[in-house]
């Protein structure tokens, strides 16, 4: 079965901390993976994708074959990343069903 | 315009009542989806249309919803008899084709009470 898990509801750090926020994924094959993010009152954007490499807002994602894991990190976290953010899958079959994880609210305290 | 639009922004209608959705994509995309998010949860893929090609279907929850799409533009999400589970935030977005790389719009919030 295809599947996109995301661990944790909730992760809080300081300001300044590392983050590193989870996600497993289930999939036979070579999926495309995808980071959005949703500020507060605003729409969901793309973040980044692991076929691009980039570093986006301090923020990387290095796609795991062997742990079948597509993390997001950065180093120190500042307050304007406090948002909820999604993992995506997208199978390589199917260029239309993006596979979301439930999320992860990000909360950065001062 | 300048990005997906989606109207109306807020919708409250009766359990049993029909209801239209509709999706505004960005000119000359030529892909369009429509996702739903339930409270708590992750967004649920329901219909992806891509050109001219037959509509996947494969994510609508029952037969009551139903989508459309004329050509490369507008598509309209119908929920007949709206039940309450089907209270959610409905999601459009568009591309020039594969995954919805980062144009959404801002969401239908369906409630049905």
């Amino acid at each position: 079965a295809q599947r996109v898990t995301q661990p944790e509801k909730l992760l809080s750090v300081f300001k300044g901390a590392p983050v590193e926020l989870k996600c497993n994924y289930s999939y036979s094959g070579s999926p495309e993976l995808f980071w959005y993010v949703q500020y507060s009152r605003q729409r969901l954007q793309l973040l980044l994708r692991h076929i691009s490499r980039e570093s986006i807002k301090g923020f990387t994602a290095d796609l795991n074959k062997g742990e079948t894991s597509f993390h997001l990190k950065k180093p120190f976290a500042q307050e304007e990343d406090s948002a909820m953010y999604y993992c995506a899958l997208l199978p390589v079959s199917n260029t239309g069903k993006l596979i979301f994880g439930q999320g992860t609210t990000l909360q950065v305290k001062p | 315009g300048a990005g997906v639009s989606q109207s109306p922004s807020n919708k409250v209608t009766e359990k049993g009542k029909d209801v239209e959705l509709r999706c505004d994509p960005i000119s000359g995309h030529t892909a369009l989806y429509w996702y739903r998010q339930r409270l708590g949860q992750g967004l649920e893929f329901l219909i992806y249309f891509q050109g001219n090609s037959a509509p996947d279907k494969s994510g609508l929850p029952s037969d009551r919803f139903s989508a459309e799409r004329t050509g490369e533009s507008v598509s309209t999400l119908t929920i007949q008899r709206t039940q309450q589970e089907d209270s959610a935030v409905y999601l459009c977005a568009s591309s020039l084709g594969g995954a919805p790389r980062g144009f959404f719009g801002q969401g239908t919030r369906l409630t049905v009470v």
